[in-house]
């Protein structure tokens, strides 16, 4: 079974612009959860879909930070513009039982963004 | 509101011998326990979780846990542990179905 897929891998860019990424979950799986996790620290929640719907975003800054999962399967998530303290790792997960039931989470490689 | 406290920031080990790393958490309801690993580079390994039964909770790579409600603990263990087992870990918790909240992560260091 191929695992939670991420690209970039790696990207660095100036502050002030844009920046998107990508997150193919594993198959079937109905939940996709977007982390970021700041050198030092554990990964915190920014936004969690179910199938194509947000079930939390309350974490997510809205005035930079925007999320899509379009026909409940692949995700995006987009800062613009992005800011020196956006330096982290994003990471993706996917569990496969509908919200609301006990389900494991699989996390994808992430992807480690640089704000200069 | 719940949390998770990760005693220890470094741990650092000799090959060979055994290791805890320790892990409390705080919630007024029932919670799932994970622990998740992190090599350099790399997104998060699931090592083992407690959903509920039995309290000793075994994993991948010789790891396990035990989940102590009265002590609100989850803490993890290896017997012996290998070079190989250098890295991040992580401690977490969710209810069913929400996203996890994680401890700020052990960096376990293990030497020859």
């Amino acid at each position: 079974e191929a695992g939670v897929a991420q690209s970039p891998r790696y990207k660095i860019i100036e502050k002030r612009q844009s920046v998107a990424f990508w997150c193919n979950p594993i198959s079937g799986h109905a939940t996709l959860y977007w982390y970021q996790q700041i050198l030092g620290q554990g990964p915190k929640l920014l936004i969690q879909f179910q199938n194509n719907g947000v079930v939390d975003d309350s974490q997510l800054p809205k005035d930079r930070f925007s999320a899509e999962r379009l026909k409940g399967v692949d995700s995006t998530l987009k800062i613009q513009p992005a800011k020196l303290e956006d330096s982290a790792v994003y990471l993706c997960a996917s569990s496969h039982r509908l919200a609301g039931e006990r389900d494991t989470q699989y996390f994808g490689p992430g992807t480690r963004l640089t704000v200069l | 509101a719940q949390s998770v406290t990760q005693l220890d920031s470094q741990v650092p080990v000799f090959e060979e011998a055994p290791v805890e790393l320790r892990c409390n958490y705080s919630s007024s309801v029932s919670v799932y326990l994970f622990w998740y690993v992190q090599y350099p580079n790399q997104g998060l390994q699931l090592l083992l979780k407690y959903l509920s039964g039995s309290t000793l909770v075994k994993g991948i790579n010789g790891f396990e846990a035990e989940f102590n409600k009265s002590q609100t603990s989850f803490h993890l263990r290896k017997p012996s542990v290998h070079i190989s087992d250098t890295a991040e870990y992580f401690c977490a918790a969710n209810q069913a179905g929400t996203a996890l909240i994680f401890g700020k992560g052990t960096t376990l260091s293990v030497s020859s």
